[in-house]
């Protein structure tokens, strides 16, 4: 069965360094976005990404953060300058967009400790 | 502004006790509803789902849960819980067909043998 994959598992860095989180989306599907979770806290939306050009984002989604479809198969998240808050994991999930069905299909996620 | 509410945080079980988790939502319009389940060190997977039709909805490992309208609730059962139900369990809502999930704080499920 095809899913979604997330490269790296865990990824630590230090604060003010840049960051790319990188997904691999179900390949026929067309939607994909971002979400991230706070140890503890609830899963939160970041962007999602259409046609190659994000369709929303949430007010998290600041100018430290960007996305990209830089071939026809990865999906990524960067962070320009990692601060200590953007500990998290990060779970990229797919959707086909083109079926009734518009159930979202995450992986696994990446864990960022930002020290 | 649309929230998910999820009203217990933690909640210890033995085996074989019946489980349910509620979830409310705030949104007027036509929603989506889900329940996704996260194993420990696992990732988030989908357990079942409500678009339209049967407001009673059966998903895998034995759980359903039931979309009541009038009460803007969807709250997930499992008649017999085992050890392997321990897991966090996250309701989500989407009124957006191709739009975001917005989640619950999710409910720390803990079985004792």
């Amino acid at each position: 069965e095809p899913e979604v994959t997330q490269t790296p598992s865990h990824q630590v860095t230090q604060m003010g360094q840049e960051v790319i989180l990188r997904c691999v989306p179900i390949s026929n599907h067309l939607y994909f976005y971002w979400y991230r979770q706070i140890l503890g806290q609830k899963v939160e939306f970041l962007v999602s990404f259409y046609n190659n050009e994000i369709s929303e984002k949430s007010e998290i989604f600041d100018d430290q953060f960007s996305v990209e479809r830089p071939d026809g198969s990865n999906f990524t998240l960067k962070i320009r300058s990692t601060k200590l808050e953007d500990s998290a994991m990060y779970f990229c999930a797919s959707i086909p967009g083109t079926s009734a069905s518009n159930e979202q299909f995450f992986g696994p996620g990446t864990r960022l400790t930002v020290l | 502004a649309q929230s998910v509410s999820q009203h217990n945080h933690h909640v210890i079980l033995s085996e074989a006790a019946s489980l349910e988790l509620g979830c409310n939502y705030s949104y007027g319009g036509t929603v989506n509803l889900f329940w996704y389940v996260q194993y420990p060190g696992q990732h988030l997977q989908l357990l079942l789902k409500y678009f339209s039709g049967d407001p009673l909805v059966k998903g895998i490992k034995g759980f359903e849960a039931e979309f009541i309208k009038s009460k803007f609730s969807f709250n997930l059962r499992k008649p017999s819980v085992q050890w392997s139900d321990t897991a966090e369990y996250f309701c989500a809502v989407l009124t957006d067909s191709w739009g975001k999930l917005q989640f619950g704080a999710g409910t720390q499920v803990v079985v004792t043998p």
